[in-house]
């Protein structure tokens, strides 16, 4: 079963616009990964948060996590049409570094 | 600077036929290295992964097996495909340790007919 579940499925904006996605999980983890994945291609990460932070910035990316509801969500602040992608949640809970994903958020940006 | 190539990008096979997928790793010594498959649509799977060379470790059952003959090369395998062996294969490596990022081959598109 899935670790993480992403919220929504997909989503649709206008370039400019920001996209939020959610991230929940079920058990307690060491990190959270967000990663991105262009269509036909392989995973790219993005951000990585431990267990310990609530908050974390790279470019226009903002992660938030919160270990008390077991959610973590991806904000990309001012989109652009080639943010366009799935972007996969994924949480380290066990050691070797394994990774269990979600379902992912396809993300469409308009120009 | 790192590298990871997985080869073939797309493969079509009849069903019985057997299968190899080769990843190999460049830039790095002693990489954990991970495949997963990935259905139209859906999140990563974990098949198999491996912390050093012979060392592989199944996370499902099915028809496919993977071997590391070598520290930087992760090969995945099967004797005889089955329709539902399609999918999409990626191959990712990670420096060993709790919370290091995994970083992604460019997958393999593989059909059975």
């Amino acid at each position: 079963s899935q670790q993480g579940e992403e919220d929504p499925q997909a989503l649709s904006i206008q370039e400019g616009e920001n996209a939020t996605m959610n991230c929940s999980y079920k058990t307690s983890i060491n990190n959270l990964q967000w990663y991105r994945q262009n269509s036909g291609r392989g995973l790219v990460h993005l951000i990585l948060i431990r267990s310990n932070e609530r908050e974390k910035h790279s470019g226009r990316l903002r992660v938030t996590l919160d270990t008390s509801k077991k959610s973590s969500s991806l904000l990309i602040t001012a989109s652009r049409a080639a943010d366009t992608a799935s972007y996969f949640c994924a949480t380290d809970k066990a050691a070797g570094n394994k990774l269990t994903f979600g379902g992912g958020t396809r993300v469409l940006v308009k120009p | 600077s790192q590298t990871i190539h997985q080869w073939p990008a797309t493969l079509v096979q009849p069903v019985g036929s057997p299968l190899s997928l080769e990843c190999t790793v460049e830039g790095t010594s002693n990489p954990n290295l991970y495949w997963y498959r990935q259905a139209a649509g859906r999140g990563l799977q974990l098949l198999f992964y491996s912390v050093g060379i012979g060392q592989i470790s199944s996370e499902v059952p099915q028809n496919l097996s993977a071997s590391r003959p070598q520290d930087r090369q992760f090969i995945l395998s099967s004797k005889k495909l089955l329709l539902s062996d399609s999918g999409f294969y990626l191959c990712a490596w990670t420096e060993g340790g709790a919370g290091q990022p995994q970083h992604f081959g460019d997958g393999t598109r593989l059909s059975i007919l």
